[in-house]
């Protein structure tokens, strides 16, 4: 099974700031990454698939990068909507696995 | 607009079994793969397996495939997956999910709500 690691695991960061979250595969699955994004006690939302493209909807200050084994979502400006916890994906191959987990608070 | 809506919230002794739905409308049900997926209390996610709404067809996660079957109903546009001999661990949100592509991705846009599965003696 392909394992994903996340980090860090939680952060706290300030409206407006930049904030970067990092996702290791554990071994190489190309462009197949996705992220998600789920608030307290409701289902994940979709936010980027294959490493950088936005869903549908999604607001440009989120933006994907990587490839191979290691990948990184950014928020360029934080917003209040936008505290959560963020895990990333790997399509690469069953079984389907997700990252721990990032959470982001408020500072 | 595409909705997935589950079923209720369910408590069950260790060794019983459990079956959760999954209704959806707002699109064609047969051209989808629908997707299942667990979250522990405080945990990650782990997804579970897939069912091709069109022909029937799964796939299961190895870790639960001797317990866990997924099925479908076309008229009801309804997905369905059941879980046996219940542990403790097996307490978690468990969501249903339509994959993002019709050919099947692996990728997950619509969710259920979610449904607490609780294993308590």
């Amino acid at each position: 099974d392909i394992q994903m690691t996340q980090s860090p695991s939680s952060l706290s960061a300030s409206v407006g700031d930049r904030v970067t979250i990092t996702c290791r595969a554990s071994q190489s699955i190309g462009k197949y990454l996705n992220w998600y994004q789920q608030k307290s006690g409701t289902a994940p939302n979709f936010l980027i698939y294959s490493v950088s493209s936005l869903e549908s909807g999604v607001p440009s200050r989120f933006s994907g990068s990587g490839s191979g084994t290691d990948f990184t979502l950014t928020i360029s400006s934080l917003q209040p909507e936008d505290f959560a916890t963020y895990y990333c994906q790997q399509n690469y191959n069953a079984p389907l696995t997700f990252g721990g987990g990032t959470k982001v608070e408020i500072k | 607009q595409v909705r997935l809506v589950q079923s209720g919230a369910e408590v069950r002794k260790p060794g019983a079994s459990v079956k959760v739905s999954c209704k959806t409308s707002g699109y064609s049900f047969i051209s989808y793969t629908i997707h299942w997926v667990r979250q522990a209390p405080g945990q990650s996610l782990e997804w579970m397996g897939w069912i091709n709404a069109g022909n029937g067809n799964t796939k299961y996660s190895q870790n639960l495939q001797d317990r866990v079957t997924i099925a479908r109903d076309t008229s009801a546009s309804t997905a369905y997956m059941e879980l046996s001999s219940l542990r403790s661990e097996d307490t978690a949100v468990y969501y249903c999910a339509r994959d993002w592509c019709s050919s099947r991705c692996d990728l997950f846009d619509y969710w259920g709500q979610g449904t607490l599965v609780t294993v308590s003696s």
